[in-house]
Order: structure tokens, then sequence, then C-alpha cells
């Protein structure tokens, strides 16, 4: 499965968009890009995966560049709550026996 | 989401003792599962995968008779710490595959051990 490479740390304003880079260079045509979120002391959750085009669920929004190199997950409003560790992973689909390796990720601080 | 369930939420067990982590599915019947192990201020790393009624697939460096996986049951996993040393003290999480075509994995509480 391809690595990726993501900023150890960010900080973003309550209320402003949080816009998280992941570079993932190597990718392959038939790997995800998956995002999670850690927050302390607690198993790891969920947010949103994509192939290649944008995606947008309740939680996130997710952009990938056309060639498929690198993705920017953005929190449209973060909230205090949103202080986590975000985790930018690339893996093969279900099917393909895909595990999910973590990478170092990045710790987002939302302030007042 | 499914609901991942994993006991205890934190053990404190004794140099040389043994001790079992569950993990349970709450909602849906899991095929695979995995365990995964977190030190303090790092990341999670893959210990190895479990499929029910067959034999764990552990990843590279992990000693499979130090943690012994057993998937008995389509809803129930466990990681026994044998022999427990405190560098085996870490924050163990538990994760499973979503059911049918669903390209999430959902992952437990996590479980805290300290070996002193």
């Amino acid at each position: 499965d391809a690595k990726t490479t993501q900023p150890p740390s960010m900080d973003c304003a309550e209320g402003r968009a949080a816009n998280l880079p992941c570079n993932h260079s190597t990718i392959s045509g038939n790997e995800y890009v998956y995002w999670y979120r850690q927050i302390h002391s607690q198993g790891p959750q969920y947010i949103i995966h994509g192939l290649k085009n944008n995606e947008t669920n309740e939680m996130a929004s997710l952009i990938i560049t056309e060639d498929r190199k690198s993705s920017t997950l953005i929190l449209p409003h973060a909230t205090l709550r949103d202080t986590a560790v975000y985790y930018c992973i690339v893996r093969r689909g279900r099917n393909q026996g895909g595990k999910l390796i973590f990478g170092q990720g990045t710790e987002l601080s939302v302030k007042p | 989401g499914a609901v991942v369930s994993q006991h205890p939420s934190w053990v404190i067990c004794k140099s040389g003792t043994s001790v079992k982590i569950e993990c349970r599915s709450l909602d849906f019947q899991a095929t695979t599962m995995f365990w995964y192990r977190q030190f303090p201020k790092q990341s999670l790393m893959l210990m190895a995968t479990s499929n029910e009624g067959s034999k764990a697939t552990y990843e590279q460096g992990v000693e499979k008779d130090k943690f012994l996986i057993n998937h008995a049951s389509l809803t129930l996993s466990t990681l026994t710490v044998t022999s427990a040393h405190p560098e085996d003290s870490s924050f163990y999480i538990c994760s499973l595959r979503g059911p049918g075509g669903t390209y999430e994995q959902y992952f437990g509480p996590g479980t805290r051990l300290t070996v002193t």
C-alpha cells in the first residue's frame, strides 16, 4: 500500500475551515484515499474516503487532485471537538485485501 | 456506524502474568477483525488480522506466541498477551470491517494495558 505524507501539526481557529493536506505520490490506480481521526485516548473514527472524485458527507469534504497524488480533507466549520490526530491512509479496495496502515498523521488543534 | 466494544477498558497486571482482551461486534457479524497497538505519542501499529474460524495472520515482527489471537465467532475476537512485560504496556485497539459492501472499518474504544 502507498505511503502518505502529512504535516505533523496544524492549528485552526474555531468556526473556520480546516484544510488538512496529504501527499500520496506513489498511489496506484486501485487504491483509495481514506481519512480517519483519533481523539485522545479513543479508537480512530472513520471520516471519509474517495477514489478519484471529490466526496462530501456530513463530517467533511475530500478533494483529490486530478493526478491523485495528493488530497485535502476539509472540515468546513471546525469546532473545539474536532481537535484530534487526522490520518490520511491509502489502501486497496475491500475485496483486494487492503489493510489500514496508519502513518504519523496531523495533529489538528482547534483554538477558540 | 457499527458498534465495537472492548473489555476491559483498562487493566493493570504484574509482569509474567497473562492478560486477555475481548473485542465484540455488537450489531453485525464480522468475518475479519484487526488488532492494533499504540504506544504513547505514536501512531497505531497493525499487529494482526483475525479471521473467523482460521488462524490469525501476524504482521512482521509481531510474536505470534506472545500475542495469541482467537476469533472463535463472528462477533468475538480475543487477544491474549502472554507472560506480559513492562514493555508490553500499550493501548490495544481492535477493529473490524463493515458488513457487506461498505468500505468503512470500525474501531473499538481501546484497552489500556499497564504491566508493572
